[in-house]
């Protein structure tokens, strides 16, 4: 199956700031690559698939991109609401496989 | 809106069986696959099983194929997954998460908020 490794592990931005994310696949994927969003006590929320298109109703602050194995999600401007773990999730090959996650907390 | 709310977690000794259930409404239950996604404490997700929108595929993760069986009853919006021969690592918050297309894409655009599993003796 798929590894999927994120990075860092933990990121630490002030509200306001820039966040940018990173997931690498163990081999490609294509750009068959979804982002999610989890709150402490919380289900996970779909942020984004295709790599790159928004699911409805995300901020445009969020965006990604990327192709093959290397993807990058990027908020632009973090708001209070925004620190949570952010999992990617390949779903070109079978099974489908997450990233452990990374933790956005605030600095 | 979409609601998916699962139902049926609780303390099981190893060994032993369990039936999860979860619930949707908002949508047309029977035109979309669904699966099982859970967490260990302090965990990552883990991708558990899919069954197609008409129950007539199902896929399973290796780590509980034999021993889960995901069905669903398309007549009462319900989705079930039937836990047989518990162990320890399979405690994990479950959540039932709905498939973003009518084929079996691989993408959870909706969440469940989970029920709790725990196997121990």
């Amino acid at each position: 199956e798929i590894v999927m490794t994120q990075s860092p592990a933990t990121l630490s931005v002030s509200p306001g700031e820039r966040a940018t994310l990173s997931c690498r696949a163990s081999q490609s994927v294509s750009t068959n690559l979804a982002w999610y969003q989890q709150k402490p006590g919380q289900a996970p929320r779909f942020l984004i698939y295709g790599a790159s298109t928004r699911a409805p109703g995300i901020p445009a602050r969020f965006s990604g991109s990327g192709s093959g194995t290397e993807f990058t999600l990027t908020i632009s401007s973090l708001q209070s609401e925004d620190f949570a773990v952010y999992y990617c999730q390949q779903y070109n090959n079978w099974p489908p496989t997450f990233g452990q996650g990374t933790k956005v907390e605030i600095k | 809106q979409v609601q998916l709310v699962e139902s049926g977690g609780g303390v099981v000794q190893p060994g032993r069986s369990l039936r999860v259930s979860c619930a949707a409404s908002g949508f047309t239950f029977s035109t979309y696959a669904i699966h099982w996604v859970r967490q260990a404490p302090g965990k990552g997700l883990e991708w558990v099983a899919v069954i197609s929108y008409d129950g007539s595929n199902k896929y399973y993760a290796d780590s509980v194929k034999g021993r889960f069986t995901i069905s669903r009853d398309n007549s009462r919006n319900t989705l079930y997954l039937q836990m047989n021969s518990l162990r320890a690592e399979d405690t994990a918050v479950y959540y039932c998460a709905r498939d973003e297309g009518v084929a079996v894409a691989g993408v959870f655009d909706y969440w469940g908020q989970g029920t709790l599993v725990t196997v121990s003796s």
